[in-house]
């Protein structure tokens, strides 16, 4: 089956310093990865996704890059903000199987220092 | 707009007693998916169900159980309870076909096992 492993697991940065997340996945079938953000005491929360016939995808400071050959991909995080404080999950999941489970990495806590 | 309703919110039981947890998708959402996450731990896929079906389970123990009902709510069923139960237990939905693959989490039932 499908496996996520994600890094760094913490990350500190300044306000207004970029921050990078990593994650490979296993299953070359997998063709969709999408990314989480989970505040404390809440459920995660989609906040960009991409598939796999697209190498990069851009939301104003969020932007997802994804290497099909190498099977990883990065989240990027431009002008951090303190608000932008959460623990990101990347996950893979390949629509077409019937099940459609989504396979998450193990999370990253992202601390924006002010 | 909606989103996905989890109830309860907080459930406290003992050892070897039952818990009933239900999940509201969003309006059409034809798949539900129930996630069960540890403290400091990733999402870890229970089971899901598409139309009413099961269409995958994982890391589901023979002591739970679930179903979709014809209103597409679901609820998870958890027997002989064990303190190892207590977990934060999430159910996402997603409409299965359309251009966005995307989970919408809810808030999430925070079940304690004492």
């Amino acid at each position: 089956g499908e496996n996520v492993e994600q890094h760094p697991s913490t990350l500190s940065v300044q306000e207004g310093d970029s921050a990078v997340i990593k994650c490979t996945y296993s299953d070359s079938a997998s063709n969709y990865f999408p990314w989480y953000k989970q505040e404390l005491g809440k459920g995660p929360q989609l906040i960009i996704d991409i598939r796999s016939n697209v190498g990069e995808k851009k939301d104003q400071r969020i932007a997802v890059t994804l290497n099909k050959t190498a099977k990883h991909f990065s989240l990027h995080i431009t002008e951090t903000q303190p608000e932008d404080s959460a623990v990101y999950f990347c996950a893979a999941s390949d629509p077409n199987t019937g099940g459609f489970k989504t396979i998450f990495g193990a999370g990253t806590r992202l601390f924006v220092k002010a | 707009a909606a989103g996905v309703i989890q109830s309860p919110r907080h459930l406290i039981k003992e050892k070897r007693e039952t818990a009933t947890l239900k999940c509201y998708p969003i309006p059409r959402h034809d798949t539900v998916y129930w996630y069960q996450q540890g403290p400091g731990q990733d999402p870890q896929f229970l089971i899901s169900f598409y139309e009413k079906m099961q269409s995958d389970k994982g890391s589901i123990p023979d002591r739970f159980s679930a179903q979709q009902f014809s209103d597409y709510h679901s609820e998870l069923n958890m027997s002989s309870l064990e303190l190892g139960d207590s977990a934060l237990y999430f159910c996402a939905s997603s409409l299965v076909g359309s251009s966005n693959y995307g989970y919408t989490f809810g808030s999430g039932t925070r079940l304690t096992v004492v």
